[in-house]
């Protein structure tokens, strides 16, 4: 069964740093394309970032030169680095296996950006 | 970027009845268009992938249809647990972009 667990999550203020990360397990990680997509509170989906198998990578405008999409297939990890951290970057974050559609979900990890 | 614009925003219906939720492109995205279902804290689940395709383990009574710049995913006969907020995705262009998303909730 495919699993992928998000952490990292947290309160942090303007302008802060967070590095979330999702294990992924039950599938071979590192064959497989990665994304984050987040959820705004009561809001829609929005698609963030992309990670192919071979490192390629894709970043909405909104999240672009702010975070950094990565991953360790030796520890079946993907991670978003996310700096200058905004108000309108709260919402659950959540990592999903593929990138054509998002087959496979994690439970996904709240993030709060509040002074 | 492709805008994708879903209508109606909600949809007031009764178990049984029929569901027919649309979802249009700013521009064509051929039929690579996916459907995916959200309950309230729950992570979304794929319904439908390249317009038509049912993922595993979901139901006949749902199916996807439409190719271009529009779309509609019809629920044949809504069951209990068909009422939550439905979300078009398109995967023609990056960057990936979702609908805004319809509520089907009970009339």
């Amino acid at each position: 069964e495919v699993q992928l667990l998000e952490s990292g999550g947290d309160l942090v203020q303007p302008g802060e740093s967070l590095r979330l990360s999702c294990a992924g397990s039950g599938f071979t990680f590192s064959t497989h394309v990665m994304s984050w997509v987040r959820q705004a509170p009561g809001k829609g989906l929005e698609w963030i970032s992309t990670i192919g198998s071979d490192g390629y990578t894709h970043y909405a405008d909104s999240v672009k030169g702010r975070c950094t999409i990565s991953r360790d297939n030796s520890k079946n990890t993907l991670y978003m680095q996310m700096n200058s951290l905004r108000a309108e970057d709260t919402a659950v974050y959540y990592c999903a296996r593929g990138f054509r559609w998002f087959a496979s979900w994690g439970q996904g990890t709240l993030v709060t950006v509040s002074s | 970027e492709i805008v994708l614009t879903q209508s109606p925003a909600t949809l007031s219906l009764s178990p049984g009845e029929r569901a027919t939720l649309s979802c249009r492109a700013s521009q064509s995205v051929s039929s690579y268009l996916a459907w995916y279902q959200q309950k309230p804290g729950q992570a979304p689940r794929l319904l439908v992938y390249d317009a038509s395709n049912r993922a595993t383990g979901i139901p006949a009574r749902f199916s996807g249809s439409g190719s271009e710049t529009d779309f509609t995913l019809t629920i044949s006969s809504l069951e209990p647990e068909d009422f939550a907020v439905y979300y078009c995705q398109q995967r023609s262009s990056w960057p990936l972009t979702f609908g805004g998303g319809t509520k089907v909730e009970i009339k």
